[in-house]
Order: structure tokens, then C-alpha cells, then sequence
């Protein structure tokens, strides 16, 4: 399987635990970004990085968020102190580089996050 | 700031017949680009095409096309002989930010297929 993965599939935390989620892209893709999505609404951008460069991080919803690439491969995105509003599908997607299709973004499956 | 319209929260279509998605955009940008994905109630989101804004042509892939009108900034998804599989929600998307990094969503379509 050569698309994007996405690990844990499912997260169950209580409030205030910290979680971690994995994306790893598909290899060639130099692009790797995570987006948000709530109920009812499309994804909506979190972050991005460009090889190991997180050049876009503005969108990040607080400073409980953050993101690595550490070698330019996988990313995680860390979310500490969980809140009951966290509770989302968290995407990850990774496209092979800028203009025209190669623009195109490639998503994972998604990490389901429940905070009780 | 890039802004994506999808008017019709629901739509129905009957197994077998074509069924076409609104998507209008608002885009200061001279170039661009515009995406379809699927959603499954799965939850991942699968690319189906893509539309470059100074592509002579309409897109097409498979039993997807796009009827892309440049002047009236509309690109409608046309899934033709409608399968049951294809019930999920449609999200029409554009690149946006200095070097088109974030892809803006619409709200989305959900598509029931009927047998």
C-alpha cells in the first residue's frame, strides 16, 4: 500500500491526557499537511510542512497544538491537554510538490479523537 | 481570501442515472485550481479530480467529469450511471495561501443513491 497511513485509526482520552497521531505520506511527496474536521463541516487546515520545514503553523487552533517532521519523512501532531472540543477527525495528507496537479493532495484515512 | 459555495446539502439520484454537484468559488487568484473528493462514511477523503483554470478542456476521469464555466466561477461534479458506491459526501476544494499550501473546503454534499 503505497497512500498516505494514519496511526491510531481511533483515540479515546479522558480530558487533560496529552495525545500523540502519526501520518506517514506517500514517499515521493514532499508536502505534508494536517487538517481538522468537525461534524457536519469540510476539513479544515491546520498546518504544513514542506519537507522537514513547518513553513505554515498561524493555523494551528493553540498552543496545546503542535506539529514535527522530524527527517522530512512521517510528522506527528501532538495535542496536550486534551479538551472535549479536540474531539474531531484529525487528517493528514501530502501532495508531490506546487502548481497545477501535482498540487493535488492525497489524504489519509483519518485519526477519529473522542475526549470524554 | 478563497471562498467555496455548495448550495445543496443533500441530493438523491436514482441508481444508474447522472447527477451533477454545485460548486461555485470566489478566488482572486489569476491561477488556480480546483478539487472533488469523496468522503465515505469511513471517513477518508478520496481525490476524484482535478481542474486547472487554464485547462482548455473540462476534466474527466472515469465516470466523473467536471463542467468547469470560468466566467460564472462555477465547477459542478457530473457523476454519470450512478452506483451505490457513490452514496457519501462530495467536498469541492481550492488552494489557498501565499504559495496555495491549504486547501479551502466547501461544506459538502451528501449523495444518496437510490436502487
Amino acid at each position: 500500500d503505497t497512500g498516505v497511513s494514519q496511526n491510531p485509526r481511533h483515540k479515546i482520552t479522558k480530558r487533560g491526557q496529552n495525545v500523540t497521531f502519526r501520518c506517514d505520506p506517500i514517499s515521493e511527496h514532499n508536502r505534508l499537511y494536517w487538517y481538522r474536521q468537525t461534524l457536519g463541516q469540510g476539513p479544515e487546515f491546520l498546518t504544513y510542512f514542506q519537507n522537514e520545514a513547518q513553513l505554515e503553523k498561524s493555523r494551528l487552533l493553540s498552543d496545546r497544538f503542535s506539529a514535527e517532521r522530524p527527517k522530512g519523512s512521517f510528522s506527528t501532531l501532538e495535542i496536550q491537554r486534551t479538551e472535549q472540543g479536540d474531539s474531531a477527525m484529525y487528517l493528514c495528507a501530502s501532495s508531490l510538490g506546487w502548481g497545477g496537479p501535482q498540487e493535488t493532495q492525497y489524504f489519509g484515512p483519518g485519526t477519529r479523537l473522542l475526549v470524554l | 481570501a478563497q471562498k467555496i459555495t455548495q448550495t445543496q446539502p443533500g441530493m438523491f439520484v436514482q441508481e444508474k442515472e447522472a447527477v451533477t454537484l454545485d460548486c461555485t468559488y470566489d478566488t482572486s487568484d489569476q491561477s488556480y485550481g480546483l478539487f472533488w473528493y469523496k468522503q465515505p462514511s469511513s471517513g477518508e477523503m478520496i481525490f476524484l479530480i482535478y481542474q486547472g483554470s487554464y485547462d482548455e478542456q473540462n476534466a474527466t476521469e472515469g465516470r466523473y467529469s467536471l463542467n468547469f464555466q470560468k466566467a460564472r466561477k462555477s465547477a459542478n461534479l457530473v457523476i454519470s450511471a450512478s452506483q451505490l458506491g457513490d452514496s457519501a459526501m462530495y467536498f469541492c476544494a481550492t488552494p489557498s495561501g501565499a504559495g496555495s499550501y491549504q486547501l479551502t473546503f466547501g461544506k459538502g454534499t451528501k449523495l444518496s443513491v437510490i436502487p
